[in-house]
């Protein structure tokens, strides 16, 4: 089965950049999205089609995606930013799969 | 204003049959293109997904669950139901359900969630 693989965590000071990987196969042949789950939330939707931001993200979350890895970078890291990551891809042969989860400490 | 909210039971006993249902607003199953998908996520772990019903009733599954799931729309009661047999302690979780918008591989919008206990 396919699998999406995330740092357990990543700390970042505050107005510093965090960057968060998802390492899969061929990774750079699918769309990822990202989701930002703060405790006791729903995921929001903050990068979808690999680098695009839905309507209210700001524009410090930003996306990439190429060969084997994705990353989401979150520049100018605040303190309301302090949540877990999941990534997310999906194709006709492995449906809809999401990463294992990254927990962004605000420091 | 789309908007997803999840029901059924906080507590199934083990073997038991679970049946969520997920009541939506702000668009419409029926409309061509629209999706709805449930998720789920047990405590303190990763999202796992497990089933998608499509606007014109084609259903997928999660390969590894797909023996135990049923999903299902009601159009006019804005409403799909997820069932799965033989409920186990691992299948303790809080369970989602979220739109998929048109043409997209994204979860665009989400239900509250649901927790759901599997214990004797």
């Amino acid at each position: 089965s396919y699998e999406l693989t995330q740092p357990p965590s990543v700390s970042v000071s505050p107005g510093q950049t965090a960057s968060i990987t998802c390492s899969g196969d061929k990774l750079g042949d699918k769309f990822v999205c990202w989701y930002q789950q703060k405790p006791g939330q729903s995921p929001v939707l903050v990068i979808y089609q690999d680098n695009r931001r839905p309507s209210g993200i700001p524009e410090r979350f930003s996306g990439s995606n190429s060969a084997n890895t994705a990353t989401l970078t979150i520049s100018g890291t605040q303190a309301m930013d302090e949540a877990d990551y999941y990534c997310q891809a999906w194709d006709i042969s492995i449906n809809y799969v999401f990463g294992s989860g990254t927990r962004v400490t605000v420091l | 204003q789309v908007t997803l909210k999840e029901s059924g039971p906080a507590l199934v006993k083990p073997t038991q049959t679970l049946t969520l249902t997920c009541t939506f607003s702000g668009f419409s199953l029926s409309s061509t293109g629209v999706r709805v998908s449930w998720i789920r996520q047990p405590p303190g772990k990763a999202l796992e997904w497990l089933a998608r019903i499509d606007w014109d009733d084609d259903k997928f599954y999660s390969t590894s669950l797909k023996t135990r799931l049923t999903i299902s729309k009601d159009t006019s009661k804005n409403q799909v139901v997820l069932t799965m047999t033989n409920m186990d302690p691992v299948d303790t979780a809080t369970y989602y359900c979220a739109r998929i918008g048109r043409s997209t591989s994204w979860f665009d919008y989400w239900g509250q969630g649901t927790l759901v206990t599997v214990s004797s």
